[in-house]
């Protein structure tokens, strides 16, 4: 079955840097797109970015963009986010999703457990 | 970027009862070449990722029972728990994927036995 873990989370300064990982298993990585999600404590959901299948095309929520990277390795069925000049406002437990589809974005068929990122000196 | 506004943020219903919750998007997710919602709704338990119960605004998703239902279209949709169970407990989210990829969710909805 599919299954999604990620990694890489942890305590970090304003204006520091974190790059979050998440490993792929059970499907096709390479035929699907790929998502970030996040959640601040107590706070709904976020859409925080996408990748198409191959990595192709990219695209950022307002609020990271230009801060945050996505990539994905397809070799490895690993996703990555890496963020940057992080804010306190970018505390939130990070999900990666696997989407429905291979274009820009649809629906969450698959949800990793998440991993939290504290912002904070 | 779409609004989703759900209603209530938080509810109360008895066991056996049913449970109504409310999504209103600021613009219609209904693509009119298909005439499919692009809509989606999500359970989340506490401490757990959110689970994919309905896409497409009322297709069940495998697995999940069927007292759970989708309806609507254009911008108002309904989720409906036909007979709560306590495992049912949960926030419930909608999720629009019609201006993809600037997907929006709902803010949520707290779903509690009375």
């Amino acid at each position: 079955q599919v299954q999604l873990v990620e990694s890489g989370g942890g305590v970090v300064q304003p204006g520091g840097s974190l790059r979050l990982s998440c490993a792929a298993s059970g499907f096709s990585f390479s035929t699907y797109s790929m998502q970030w999600v996040r959640q601040a404590p107590g706070k709904g959901l976020d859409w925080v970015a996408v990748i198409t299948y191959d990595g192709s095309k990219t695209y950022y929520a307002d609020s990271v963009k230009g801060r945050f990277t996505i990539s994905r390795d397809n070799s490895k069925n690993t996703l990555h986010l890496q963020m940057t000049s992080l804010r306190p406002e970018d505390t939130a437990v990070y999900f990666c999703a696997k989407d429905k589809g291979y274009g820009s974005g649809t629906y969450y068929t698959d949800w990793g457990q998440g991993t939290l990122v504290t912002v904070s000196s | 970027d779409i609004v989703m506004t759900q209603s209530p943020d938080s509810l109360a219903v008895s066991l056996g009862e049913r449970a109504t919750i409310n999504c209103k998007s600021s613009q219609s997710v209904l693509y009119s070449s298909n005439k499919k919602n692009y809509l989606a709704w999500y359970q989340q338990k506490a401490g757990q990722p959110p689970k994919l119960l309905i896409s497409w605004a009322s297709t069940r998703e495998s697995g999940v029972p069927d007292r759970f239902s989708g309806s609507g279209s254009g911008t108002d949709f309904t989720l409906t728990i036909s007979s709560l169970q306590a495992e049912d407990v949960a926030v419930y989210y909608c999720q629009q994927f019609y201006s993809t990829p600037r997907i929006t969710f709902g803010q949520g909805t707290r779903l509690e036995i009375k």
